[in-house]
């Protein structure tokens, strides 16, 4: 079992749709939250970067972490043609981890997105 | 400017070869790393460096060796490549390992044949 589990998709949805994307993970010890977008033959870019639970809000985009059911979100409202992309979850160690943890990345598969007019 | 750039973009070779990628970053930051990207789009960390110093090295095998003559430069060495090497590798870069963003370059598509 991977240590953080993301649905690849694919989700196809109409202009306007409000998009929710997930993931599950396993380990206790994550303390730092990302969503990475990544367009097609493209390097991933931060679109959220959150620490421990809560919600965040950044425009359209909201991620949302449940450390209670290992669990987070992001969703974007209004969504745009443009949203069309993978969206990738990652997730980092606290600074207590040390050793190989130090500052690992540790990602879903991604969701692949479609935005359609 | 580019923040994290990495050549060549694509890499084309045959089977036992030997290949260099290299990455550069003008972010002054400290820490650099490889991640691999396979085709079901799964990104995984191999190597990071922090101020030249390796400080993860996950499983990989022995025919790839990372090397940071300086905290802006991190090059991939590949030995005797094989076809399961082909993969998108990406170079990141971050100020610190621990609570800082991580930018990605643009990536390398490496085929093997």
């Amino acid at each position: 079992q991977k240590e953080v589990e993301q649905d690849p998709g694919p989700l196809s949805v109409p202009e306007g749709a409000i998009v929710s994307l997930n993931c599950t993970y396993s380990n206790s010890a994550f303390q730092y939250f990302m969503w990475y977008r990544q367009y097609s033959r493209k390097g991933p870019e931060l679109l959220m970067y959150t620490y421990s639970s809560g919600n965040k809000e950044d425009g359209r985009f909201t991620a949302q972490v449940d450390k209670s059911s290992k669990y987070i979100s992001l969703f974007i409202r209004d969504s745009q043609p443009s949203d069309s992309a993978t969206y990738l979850c990652a997730m980092k160690k606290g600074q207590g981890a040390g050793g190989t943890s130090y500052g690992k990345l540790t990602f879903g598969q991604g969701t692949i997105l479609t935005v359609h007019p | 400017d580019t923040a994290v750039s990495q050549t060549p973009k694509y890499l084309v070779t045959q089977m036992g070869n030997d290949k260099s990628i290299k990455c550069e970053q003008n972010l002054g930051h400290d820490t650099m790393y490889w991640y691999k990207q396979d085709s079901k789009k799964f990104l995984k960390i191999m190597f990071s460096y922090n101020n030249k110093e390796l400080i993860i090295n996950e499983t990989v095998p022995n025919r790839f060796s990372p090397k940071s003559p300086d905290k802006a430069h991190l090059n991939l060495h590949i030995n005797s490549l094989e076809l399961g090497d082909s993969a998108v590798y990406f170079c990141a870069s971050s100020l610190r390992p621990t609570t800082d963003t991580q930018y990605f370059g643009p990536g390398t598509r490496l085929t093997v044949l």
